[in-house]
């Protein structure tokens, strides 16, 4: 079983229309972090958040941390063609402080 | 930002041969780094965590005999494929974590190796 569990898996929609992914896990961290990657590159980092109950916003994404700091969630406003790509979530776990990742929701946004 | 490179960015051997991946960090010391792997269509899959000048330790399921990791300095991990098979194909992603500064413990990732085995 995965210790993240993201979801939807995959999300195709219209540029324009908003949308929601989700990062659960039944584990208590102290920070998660989002990532994006495209297709033949690294991950990026977009936020890591760390307290409880916290929101981050980057331009058209929002980002928010479960007060109980097990779950989290990443929306995108009025989502754009360039917003297309691989969305990770991924916490550290384990000796060494790892960084594991969730499955990813990869996101396709057509004209 | 710190920079990590790869090196080679993409490979192509036959069956059988051994493949070296090479990861850098290129403005910051590192003595940790990473490895991850990447099959189509997936996410991440660490593989093996780097240690400065000690032995990688190795995720459930990676052969250590098959996936050589080196890390000889604070700047410079490697990888290597040994005797590879078609299903070692994959996206090879290194990290490496920043050890000190303002961005102590911040995780860097490389642009990943595609190696493909024929």
């Amino acid at each position: 079983t995965q210790l993240l569990e993201q979801s939807p898996q995959f999300l195709s929609i219209q540029e324009g229309e908003n949308l929601t992914v989700y990062c659960n896990s039944s584990s208590v961290f102290s920070s998660l972090q989002w990532y994006r990657q495209e297709p033949g590159e690294g991950p990026v980092l977009l936020v890591t958040v760390v307290t409880g109950g916290e929101v981050k916003k980057l331009k058209r994404l929002t980002f928010q941390f479960g007060d109980a700091r097990k779950d989290s969630s990443l929306h995108i406003t009025a989502a754009q063609p360039g917003d297309t790509g691989l969305y990770l979530c991924a916490a550290r776990a384990g000796g060494y402080n790892k960084l594991i990742f969730g499955a990813g929701t990869r996101l396709a946004v057509h004209p | 930002g710190a920079v990590v490179s790869q090196h080679p960015s993409w490979v192509i051997c036959k069956s059988g041969t051994s493949v070296k991946i090479e990861c850098r960090s290129l403005d910051f010391q590192a003595t940790t780094m990473f490895w991850y792997r990447q099959f189509p269509k997936q996410s991440l899959m660490l593989m093996a965590t780097s240690n400065e000048g000690s032995k990688a330790t190795y995720e459930q399921g990676v052969e250590k005999d098959k996936f050589l990791i080196n890390h000889a300095s604070l700047t410079l991990s490697t990888l290597t494929v040994t005797s590879a098979h078609p299903e070692d194909s994959s996206f090879y992603i290194c990290s490496a974590r920043d050890q000190a500064g303002a961005t102590v413990n911040t995780q860097y990732f490389g642009p990943g190796t595609r190696l493909t085995v024929l």
